[in-house]
């Protein structure tokens, strides 16, 4: 069966600092990759996804950045992290139009 | 206008109530119809899933799509504590770029 991991599930990080979040896949091959951001009453945003190893296309321009260096990893990134960028991080691997997610990552910038 | 739109609640019921929630959305090239349930602090996970027009029934969750009017929602029967969460539509074009658009979610607590 198919799992997504992500990690850590909370951080804590100050203004200014870099970010580094990972997300991986187990049970499928060159699987189509999502960051998803959650904010308190703003739903799902779509940040970057991802249908290949280097390729990545993102949704919305922001302070934050993705890289795809294996199949089945994807990573979530910033060089200065901003007190905007707080929110709940969503990693989901999508089978035809099924989305399964990660257990998210809820990032606060103090 | 916003492609989906979904009302964030919260919605508060008594156990065994039935519960109505509902999205609309604005583009027709729209045909997979999903609802997802979120937990507090938790990943959103897949509860019901149609493709076009019509009704999809699982235990105590009855989804229905009506395309002419863009407007699909999900009914929960027999409403229990556990069923306390976020409920989020999403949907999918057919032949597009697989990628879902959500609604805001609606919270639900269903009280004992």
């Amino acid at each position: 069966s198919q799992t997504i991991h992500q990690w850590p599930a909370t951080l804590v990080q100050p203004v200014g600092s870099p970010l580094s979040l990972e997300c991986t896949v187990e049970g499928t091959s060159n699987p189509n990759l999502y960051w998803y951001r959650q904010a308190a009453g703003r739903g799902l945003q779509l940040l970057f996804y991802s249908v290949g190893i280097g390729q990545i296309s993102s949704e919305v321009p922001q302070n934050l950045s993705a890289s795809r260096p294996q199949d089945r990893q994807f990573i979530l990134s910033s060089k200065k992290l901003l007190l905007s960028d707080s929110g709940f991080y969503l990693c989901a691997w999508l089978r035809a139009t099924e989305a399964f997610f990660g257990q998210g990552t809820r990032l606060t910038v103090v | 206008q916003k492609e989906v739109e979904q009302d964030p609640g919260p919605l508060s019921v008594p156990e065994g109530a039935i519960v109505s929630l509902n999205c609309t959305y604005s583009n027709s090239a729209f045909q997979y119809f999903m609802w997802y349930r979120q937990y507090s602090r938790k990943g959103p996970e897949l509860l019901m899933y149609t493709y076009s027009s019509g009704n999809k029934e699982d235990g105590r969750f009855t989804a229905q799509v009506d395309k002419s009017s863009k407007y699909i929602s999900l009914f929960i029967r027999d409403s229990q504590p556990s069923d306390s969460a976020t409920y989020l539509c999403a949907m999918s074009a057919i032949g597009g770029s697989e990628k879902l658009v959500f609604g805001k979610g609606t919270k639900l607590t269903v009280n004992p």
